[in-house]
């Protein structure tokens, strides 16, 4: 598409509830990026796929939090057992993975855990 | 570990009057520097990179930011303010070949009439 889409772009759900969110991004982009924006926060990696396979996970939280995107375009992001410190904005970028590798990010999905 | 301070948390410019928005960083060689701006509702768009080269560095919507080794600062500049400019600011840094991008923490710009 022409942009990164990112759905839903609200979710709110009970504690404990699991989550699914996710993230078209721009056709041909080979690399995808899942970051978390708490209020009055920076961007915080979480996870970076290049292809289908998960290249770096080193800022996913806890083993609650699982990525997946198998065929190399759509990704999701998967949230077990949700906690109130989950709620968040979660923005998803894909960028060609060459080069100056420059992110265009999605408008985020913000998840509201009660 | 690389980090990345945006002293002012928030600023408030009058319209027609120049901006300037600081960004200084840790990191032991020479990072790739970005500037985005996130508006309510919107993704976040990139306004200006540097990788390499010129240290004057051109963006979208009027922007420049300068890179200054000697004072590890990638500062944020516009000459003239739109009210349309207020906005949600975020410096950020990649080292090398690393794919993360390092955030600071914004600065929320308001521009008054």
């Amino acid at each position: 598409g022409a942009g990164v889409s990112q759905t839903p772009s609200n979710k709110v759900t009970e504690k404990g509830k699991y989550v699914e969110l996710r993230c078209d991004p721009i056709s041909g982009h080979t690399a995808l990026y899942w970051y978390r924006q708490s209020l009055g926060q920076g961007p915080e990696f979480l996870i970076y796929f290049q292809g289908t396979g998960a290249a770096d996970d080193s800022g996913l939280p806890n083993d609650r939090f699982f990525a997946v995107r198998p065929e190399g375009s759509v990704s999701t992001l998967k949230i077990q057992r949700t906690e109130r410190g989950d709620s968040a904005v979660y923005l998803c970028a894909s960028s060609s993975g060459y080069g100056a590798n420059v992110l265009t990010f999605g408008a985020g999905s913000r998840l509201t855990v009660l | 570990a690389q980090s990345v301070t945006q002293p002012d948390i928030h600023i408030t410019v009058s319209e027609g009057a120049s901006l300037e928005l600081r960004c200084n960083y840790s990191y032991g060689a020479t990072p790739y520097l970005f500037w985005y701006v996130q508006s309510p509702g919107q993704g976040l768009q990139l306004l200006l990179k540097y990788f390499s080269g010129d240290t004057l560095v051109q963006g979208i919507k009027g922007f420049e930011a300068e890179f200054k080794r000697s004072q590890s600062s990638f500062n944020l500049r516009k000459p003239s303010v739109h009210w349309s400019d207020a906005a949600e600011y975020f410096c950020a840094v990649r080292a090398g070949n690393n794919r993360k991008l390092i955030w600071g923490l914004g600065t929320s710009l308001a521009v008054n009439p």
